[in-house]
């Protein structure tokens, strides 16, 4: 099984700030490596997937980097409603597909 | 729009057995790959299921490999959780989602709560 590894557990961030998530796939994933934003009492959203390309509707803020196994989230410019967790995910070949353990962002 | 929602969570016993189902919209359902996802109190997200378009491919996690059980109708245009052998621990919200260069739709879950 993959393991995921994110860092760091919690950020605390002003609007308008730019924020790096890191995560770290304990082998290679290649480039199948998503993204997500979870809310509380709302659904999951995809954000990102095949490292980098933006799911529908999602906002140019958000971009990704890397390949392999280790991989960045950029949030340019937060916005109050990106305050949320952030998960990794990876969808390598076959399953079990994995996640990391998460960031919050959380206002500083 | 493409959509999920989940259905037929509750309170279960320890030991008990509960069936999740997963109703989708706004694409055609026997094209896609699925999976279940979770979300236990306070944790982050744990994949538990997958199964391909027409059902001949499922595979599980570790932690729920031999109590849980995917399928789907693509007739009735369903997606199911079989559950058994439930443990406190399984306590989460349960998502469904299309599985498709990752999960790309997931509904708001259903929670499932296993207590005495």
């Amino acid at each position: 099984e993959v393991v995921m590894t994110q860092s760091p557990a919690t950020l605390s961030v002003s609007p308008g700030e730019r924020v790096t998530l890191s995560c770290r796939a304990s082998q290679s994933v290649t480039n199948n490596l998503a993204w997500y934003q979870v809310k509380p009492g709302q659904a999951p959203r995809l954000l990102l997937y095949g490292v980098s390309a933006r799911a529908t509707g999602v906002p140019a803020r958000f971009s990704g980097s890397g390949s392999g196994t280790e991989f960045t989230l950029t949030i340019s410019g937060l916005q109050s409603e990106d305050f949320a967790v952030y998960f990794c995910q990876q969808y390598n070949n076959r399953p079990p597909w994995t996640f990391g353990q998460g960031t919050k962002v959380e206002m500083k | 729009q493409a959509q999920v929602v989940e259905s037929g969570g509750g309170l279960v016993k320890p030991g008990g057995s509960l069936r999740l189902s997963c109703t989708p919209s706004g694409f055609t359902f026997s094209d896609y790959y699925m999976s279940w996802i979770r979300q236990a109190p306070g944790k982050g997200l744990e994949w538990l299921a997958y199964i391909s378009a027409k059902g001949t491919t499922v595979h599980y996690a570790d932690s729920v490999k031999g109590r849980f059980i995917v399928s789907r109708d693509n007739a009735k245009q369903s997606l199911y959780l079989e559950m058994k052998s439930l443990r406190v621990e399984d306590t989460a919200v349960y998502y469904c989602a299309r599985d498709f260069t990752g999960l790309d739709y997931w509904g708001q879950g259903t929670l499932v709560t296993v207590s005495s």
